[in-house]
């Protein structure tokens, strides 16, 4: 699985858009781009998942470049629910692979 | 659907104790990801078991093994237990595609 670097914590205000940014230099061919969001105590959540181009779910939307070495997750108009955090994984995740986790990104929304 | 399943929720133990940790995969899937998790850092891989067999395993010792049964549950057992072993014992399952459903974890703590 590809390397994965992203900004060890962020702080945002209620309402506003937080984007985070993930950087992934040795993403290879087959590789898709997974967020996970995890709460205290909890296993990490799905959030949202994309190949190339621009994802977008209920929740959140995922931002890849052409040359698929960063992507950047976006979360709309965040909550004070969204504190949590955020992990950018980049590998096939099938049987054959296993998910390396990094420290994540800690984001603290503020009232 | 009740997703990916974990027992017990909260576990102690003392040094030198064994302890056998409990999944139940998400219907469907076949593959069942242990991962521990200490305070403040990201999931770390112990192994994924395919087909009843450990088909990967990541950077622990033998006191960590598993078993897959034939309905692709999962049971993770510790020998011999240290202090260094508490954390937040968390399963994932898949189903071959490109996602991983986590369960809400175990907590292991060792006195």
């Amino acid at each position: 699985l590809a390397k994965t670097t992203q900004p060890i914590s962020m702080d945002s205000y209620e309402g506003q858009e937080v984007n985070i940014t993930c950087s992934h230099n040795n993403i290879a061919t087959n590789d898709y781009i997974t967020w996970y969001q995890q709460f205290p105590s909890q296993g990490p959540r799905f959030i949202i998942q994309g190949y190339k181009t621009k994802v977008t779910n209920e929740v959140a939307s995922l931002f890849i470049p052409a040359d698929r070495k960063s992507s950047t997750l976006s979360l709309p108009r965040v909550s004070l629910s969204d504190t949590a955090v955020y992990y950018c994984l980049v590998g096939v995740m099938n049987r054959d692979d296993k998910i390396i986790f990094g420290k994540g990104t800690r984001l603290h929304i503020l009232p | 659907d009740a997703g990916v399943t974990q027992s017990p929720t909260h576990l102690i133990k003392t040094r030198g104790q064994q302890v056998t940790l409990r999944c139940s995969p998400k219907s469907g899937h076949d593959t069942v990801s242990w991962y521990q998790q200490a305070l403040g850092q990201g999931p770390q891989f112990i192994f994924q078991y395919y087909e009843e067999e450990e088909r990967q395993r990541g950077n622990f010792p033998d006191r960590f093994s598993g078993h897959q049964f034939p309905n692709y549950s999962s049971e993770l057992n510790v020998n011999a237990l240290l202090l260094g072993d508490s954390a937040l014992y968390l399963c994932a399952s898949s189903g071959g595609n490109n996602e991983q459903f986590f369960g809400p974890g175990t907590r292991l703590t060792v006195l």
